[in-house]
């Protein structure tokens, strides 16, 4: 599967622990993109980098959520002191940077329950 | 502030009749439009793009700036096309995006 991949597909955790989510971008996509949907919404932007660079980050992202893009390839997004606020489906998505074309290949997403 | 508007949570449609699913966005600048599909089971993924001014599995979308409208429409629906449908708004030249609510289309045999 040439796509982007997310893992794990599901996690479930207890209120209070730490998450951590990865993404593995399609690999000459040098843009990276995360987002958050909960029941009932559209996917909200959290942040996005340009290469191994976080060019920006919604006020979505609370100081609790961290990303990284270690040498511009796959993504972590970790949650730190989970709340049931925080349950949701996570979107990765990657696209090149080139003329028009501006649409993303999303990821299956990490559907994140806290109980 | 830049937002999405999907009006139709639910829409039903029977199969071979019209479907139109609408869309209304707000934004200052220079809009660029997508529509999104999500079938059952399977991961979000890009319909078309008002810039390509294309037509995907039959659909089209056509950007009306004075209405600010960007509605997907289809002249006779198939069973397949049954699935959520989100409309999209880029900002920055596609550094985010802002997504509507969604659209559930069915089409009823």
């Amino acid at each position: 599967d040439t796509g982007v991949s997310q893992d794990p597909r599901h996690k479930i955790t207890k209120r209070g622990q730490n998450v951590t989510f990865r993404c593995d971008p399609i690999s000459e996509h040098n843009r990276l993109y995360w987002y958050r949907q909960t029941l009932g919404q559209g996917p909200e932007f959290l942040t996005y980098f340009q290469n191994e660079a976080q060019l920006e980050k919604s006020r979505l992202l609370s100081d609790r959520f961290s990303a990284e893009r270690p040498k511009g390839s796959f993504s972590t997004l970790e949650i730190q002191r989970t709340e049931q606020g925080d349950s949701a489906m996570y979107l990765c998505a990657s696209s090149l940077v080139q003329g028009a074309d501006y649409g993303y290949t999303f990821g299956s997403g990490t559907r994140l329950t806290v109980v | 502030a830049q937002r999405v508007t999907q009006p139709e949570k639910l829409l039903s449609v029977f199969k071979g009749a019209p479907v139109e699913l609408k869309c209304n966005y707000s934004y200052s600048g220079s809009p660029e439009l997508f529509w999104y599909v999500q079938y059952s089971r399977q991961r979000l993924q890009l319909l078309l793009r008002h810039i390509s001014r294309e037509s995907i599995k039959g659909f089209t979308a056509d950007l009306n700036k004075g209405e600010t409208s960007f509605h997907l429409k289809k002249p006779f629906a198939q069973e397949e096309d049954s699935a959520m449908y989100y409309c999209a708004l880029s900002v920055w030249s596609g550094n985010q995006f802002y997504f509507g609510t969604g659209t559930s289309l069915t089409v009823i045999p």
